[in-house]
């Protein structure tokens, strides 16, 4: 059974920083681009992130380019979002997302780690 | 940026009746386009994809059409545990989109 397992979320100041972790299971994870999506409290998704599955290509959504960087080690099954000079507007639930390998929707998704980005 | 225009944002319907929304791309998206559904404190459930293939365990009474920049999810006949937001998104052109998002509630 795939799982996907984020964590390190939590209340960060305007300006600071989060990692975020997801950890993955159930599946052969050097095989799969993966991706951040995320949902502001109340509003829809947002794709932030995503990286190929040997790390070579990685894309951003405008909003956050320059301020978080995506990475992966496949041989821990893990996958992460460093979360730089954070604004108010990037609180949100943060979901790590797997596709099927048919395009890039998402049919695995964790339950999400919230981040809040408050003085 | 592709924007992905929901209609209507909440639809109304009794259990047992047909739902049918809308989603329109600002450009072309080909058959590119999937459907979520939902439910409070929950993550997304990939519905369709293709813009018309079911996923994997998903209903019947669950469909899907349309293609360029038209689209269309048909739930047949309501259940409730149907009652739940749906999204559409692309992903034909990064930065891959969603629309705002269609609440199917109880009449």
């Amino acid at each position: 059974e795939v799982q996907l397992v984020e964590s390190g979320g939590g209340l960060v100041q305007p300006g600071g920083s989060l990692r975020l972790s997801c950890a993955a299971s159930g599946f052969t994870f050097s095989s799969y681009w993966m991706s951040w999506v995320r949902q502001a409290p109340g509003r829809g998704l947002e794709w932030v992130a995503n990286i190929k599955q040997d790390g070579s290509k990685k894309y951003f959504v405008d909003s956050v380019k320059g301020r978080f960087t995506i990475s992966r080690d496949n041989a821990k099954n893990s996958l992460y979002l460093q979360m730089n000079s954070l604004r108010a507007e990037d609180t949100a639930i943060y979901y790590c997302a797997r596709d099927l390998n048919m395009g890039d929707f998402y049919g695995y998704w964790g339950r999400g780690t919230l981040v809040t980005v408050s003085s | 940026e592709i924007v992905m225009t929901q209609s209507p944002a909440t639809l109304s319907v009794s259990p047992g009746e047909r739902a049918t929304l809308s989603c329109r791309a600002s450009q072309s998206v080909t058959s590119k386009l999937a459907w979520y559904q939902q439910k409070p404190g929950q993550a997304p459930r990939l519905l369709i994809y293709g813009a018309s293939t079911r996923a994997t365990g998903i209903p019947a009474r669950f469909s899907g059409s349309g293609s360029g920049t038209e689209f269309t999810l048909t739930i047949s006949s309501l259940q409730s545990e149907d009652f739940a937001v749906y999204y559409c998104q692309q992903y034909n052109n990064g930065p891959w989109t969603f629309g705002r998002g269609a609440k199917v509630e109880i009449k």
